[in-house]
């Protein structure tokens, strides 16, 4: 059970597609989490898969066949500069992070 | 009450000390959980306790000894410390028996261990 996420950093210009990449290895059915932290403020959850919910204009898609995650959205705002982890549930109360991804949008 | 109350917020001790860390949450969650975060890392997790009783001990030296004394609170216990031990301690709480479990964060407390 592993949770990848290639991209330590990822800098784009504001109105900018992003796209936060989250590959996850996970025999069974997983349950998977976006959670972001800005900048002095707590961990919290951005989205889940399973409610197939936009939050702040973010979605993300289950590919099982690809066993990805990705975290997108059209038109990156500023505010979106934050941490970003994709988190694997496999059942139970273990929820496994990824490394984490640091967003960083220009002005 | 929406929130998972962590304190202290920061914390300094030497290697002999014995302190303890507390997290109270009224959101009428069954499980809670503590997490340790290293500067630049994803948290790892360390205890579970769901109902009260140790669900998870993710083979945590026994330095750190939870406690959970009412469905509200959870305390960490820290004892003969070592300086690699300094992080970010997260305590975290959700719902049991959901399909999925979202969990919510306090916002740590930051030790430092000399």
């Amino acid at each position: 059970q592993r949770v990848t996420q290639p991209e330590k950093l990822l800098s784009v210009f504001k109105g900018a597609p992003v796209e936060l990449k989250c590959n996850y290895s996970y025999s069974g059915s997983p349950e998977l989490f976006w959670y972001v932290q800005y900048s002095r403020q707590r961990l919290q959850l951005l989205l889940r898969h399973i409610s197939r919910e936009s939050i702040k204009g973010f979605t993300a898609d289950l590919n099982k066949g690809e066993t990805s995650f990705h975290l997108k959205k059209p038109f990156a705002q500023e505010e979106d500069s934050a941490m970003y982890y994709c988190a694997l549930n496999t059942g139970g109360f273990k929820t496994i992070f990824g490394a984490g991804t640091r967003l960083f949008v220009k002005a | 009450d929406t929130e998972v109350t962590q304190t202290p917020k920061h914390l300094v001790m030497g290697m002999t000390n014995k302190k303890s860390l507390k997290c109270e949450q009224h959101m009428g969650h069954r499980a809670m959980y503590w997490y340790k975060q290293k500067a630049k890392k994803p948290p790892e997790l360390m205890f579970v306790y769901s109902y009260e009783k140790l669900s998870i001990n993710e083979s945590v030296p026994s330095r750190f000894s939870p406690e959970c004394p009412n469905s509200s609170l959870l305390n960490l216990h820290l004892h003969a410390l070592q300086p690699e031990d300094s992080a970010l301690y997260l305590c975290a709480s959700s719902q049991v028996g959901l399909q999925d479990q979202k969990l919510f964060f306090g916002s740590g407390t930051q030790l430092s261990v000399l």
